[in-house]
Order: structure tokens, then sequence, then C-alpha cells
């Protein structure tokens, strides 16, 4: 059972526009949810996260948004770059001992 | 500051072969994890550690084992390597359960 489900797996964005990314959970019982960003050849590096108590948080031109009816978070990047092109994965866990559960990714690029 | 460090980079392996990855971080993390990235799959949690001497089974445990003798390493080891363990392998460490530090990966193949 997946228990985070995310989209789109590829995208393809204009330099300059707004990228989406979409992840969906089951668990009500989570309440961490952290996106990582890799680089081909490079581990996952945590890029952002936030916690169920928000609707929102923005670091830079990247935001996540939380719909906890929904049981939904996306991740947007605005004024999308090059530099942004490399494969995102979200994630979910609860509080305590829980690892997190990785969605399957999504690889973005960004043409010019 | 190295961070993660991951050993070796790159290995080739005949099916039944034995190895071991070892893992290094320097930042005193309390959680250590070993995760597989296979294509379309994302990431799945092997094992993972909470502390020095101790050791969890994650989602995909068969045919892997763990030790985490001292704090700053990590040892992932592969008794009888399999062609389905082909992959790259990503350790991770952490303040909190939450993995704040991979590295790099090792990229192995099993013929």
């Amino acid at each position: 059972q997946q228990q985070v489900k995310q989209s789109p797996q590829s995208l393809i964005v204009q330099k300059g526009g707004i990228s989406i990314i979409n992840c969906a959970y089951e668990n009500t019982a989570f309440d961490y949810f952290p996106w990582y960003q890799q680089f081909p050849g490079k581990g996952p590096a945590l890029l952002i996260a936030i916690r169920p108590d928000v609707s929102e948080k923005k670091e830079g031109r990247f935001t996540i948004s939380f719909n906890k009816s929904a049981k939904q978070f996306s991740l947007h990047i605005m004024d999308s770059q090059p530099g942004d092109s490399a494969t995102y994965f979200c994630a979910a866990s609860t509080s305590g001992n829980t690892p997190l559960v990785f969605g399957k990714g999504t690889r973005l690029s960004v043409i010019a | 500051n190295a961070g993660v460090t991951q050993t070796p980079k790159f290995r080739v392996l005949k099916t039944g072969q034995s190895m071991t990855l070892l893992c290094a971080q320097d930042m005193n993390h309390e959680y250590m994890y070993w995760y597989r990235q296979d294509p379309g799959m994302g990431l799945r949690l092997i094992h993972y550690s909470v502390g020095e001497g101790t050791t969890a089974k994650g989602e995909v445990p068969d045919g892997y084992n763990v030790s985490r003798l001292k704090k700053q390493n990590f040892l992932l080891g592969l008794e009888s390597a399999a062609p389905s363990q082909t992959s790259v392998y990503f350790c991770a460490s952490g303040r909190q359960v939450q993995p704040q530090h991979f590295g790099d990966g090792t990229r192995l193949s099993i013929l």
C-alpha cells in the first residue's frame, strides 16, 4: 500500500514559470511533511518542510501548501530556473520514532 | 565538513557474493538510515538505527543486515547478493527521526 502518492511523475516547465508537484496521503496521523531535492549523481537534500498547524510555508521561491481536510500537500516553485531541474520527493511521517514514507518522485525539467 | 560519507561509490558483485557498505557521519547524529533507490520506486527504507547499538527493520529489510557499533558508523551487509539487490543505496543521518543529510550513494550492480 502506497502511503504517499506523488504526481506527476515528470514535469517540464518553461524558465520563469511555476512548477507544481502534488502529494496525497491516507494516514491522518502524519504530522510532518518534508520535500527533498535530488540532483543526478547526488543524494537527496532536505528542501523545505511543513507541519499541519499551518497551511503554507514559504522559503525563497519554494512554497509548501497544505490542505489537511483533503489530505494533500504540494510544492510550488516560483520563477522556475534551469538550476531547479532535479527530482523532487515528498514524504510524510508521524511524531516520535516513525521513519519517513517517501513518494515515488517527480523529475522536473526547466527549459529556457 | 564531510557530512555523510559512503564507501564504496561503485561496486559490481557476482550473485552469491557478500559485501559490506560503510556509512560514516561526522555530525554526532543519533539517527542513521539505509535506503535503496530504484527507478520509479522512490526511496525505500531498508534498516535504520535510533542510536549506537540499536537497529530496526524498515520497509524492505529482507536480504540485508546492519550494525551500529559506533555512533558515527552504520554498516549495511549483503550476505548473499542477488540480482534483485542491484540498486543505488543511500545512507542518511539526522538529529531527530527525519533524515537531514544524505550521502551521495553507492551504485551496486549484481550480475
